[in-house]
């Protein structure tokens, strides 16, 4: 069984631009969550898609957004990259059926750097 | 809001020995779960070990096991026969069980490093 597949692993974007990061579940796993991950603040919850509806925001500023697909694929996007926004963004899959909290499966991450 | 510490930011064990990694949380929730990652060199967050919060036996996986004492609020790791491929960050996190919702609170993480 894949695992959970994040792309790209390393980004580098300039101040100003916006990114949009992918992340394909777990075959069978409708909800993906998100996580920002810096030395400063750890890990934090960005967003959770369930069957393509946002269940769960974290709190961070309107210029990180999600989406998710009919195929459970999901998309963070960053728009107005600042320097604060470099971190390691992990998506992780789990939930085969809705209330039944599964494991979290992560991915290995994109490495965001912005110069 | 649900938070998780971790009050040992960095430890070490020699190979074979035992460790304990502390955890503990604040929440007024009385059903979660609790759950254990590592994340090696390699940033890939891996499952170590889970807990269901109603459930009084502690979990175990293998070489590691959970001290879960629900009213303390606590959750430490035992690691025994520590291997060099334990060298990792590990992270305690925690989880609501109700409300439909995936998302996981972590601490901040504590740098294992198994010695030869």
């Amino acid at each position: 069984k894949a695992g959970v597949t994040q792309t790209p692993r390393y980004l580098i974007k300039t101040r100003g631009q916006q990114v949009t990061l992918s992340c394909s579940p777990i075959s069978g796993h409708r909800s993906v969550s998100w996580y920002q991950q810096t030395p400063g603040q750890g890990l934090q919850f960005l967003f959770e898609y369930f069957s393509e509806t946002q269940r769960n925001k974290g709190n961070f500023p309107g210029r990180f957004s999600g989406r998710q697909f009919s195929n459970s694929r999901s998309e963070m996007n960053v728009s107005t990259l600042e320097l604060g926004d470099s971190a390691l963004y992990l998506c992780a899959s789990s939930s085969l059926f809705p209330g039944i909290q599964e494991k979290a499966f992560f991915g290995q991450g994109t490495r965001l750097t912005v110069v | 809001a649900q938070t998780v510490t971790q009050s040992q930011p960095e430890m070490s064990v020699q190979e074979a020995e035992t460790v304990t990694l502390s955890c503990t949380y604040d929440t007024s929730e009385s059903n979660y779960y609790l759950f254990w990652y590592k994340q090696p060199p390699s940033r890939q967050m891996i499952l170590v070990i889970r807990q269901e919060a109603y459930k009084q036996q502690n979990a175990t996986e293998n070489r590691f096991s959970v001290n879960f004492q629900k009213a303390a609020k606590s959750f430490s790791l035992k690691i025994s026969d520590s291997q060099l491929g334990d060298t990792a960050m590990y992270f305690c996190a925690f989880m609501k069980s109700q409300g439909g919702s995936e998302k996981l609170v972590f601490g901040k993480g504590t740098k294992l490093t198994v010695n030869p």
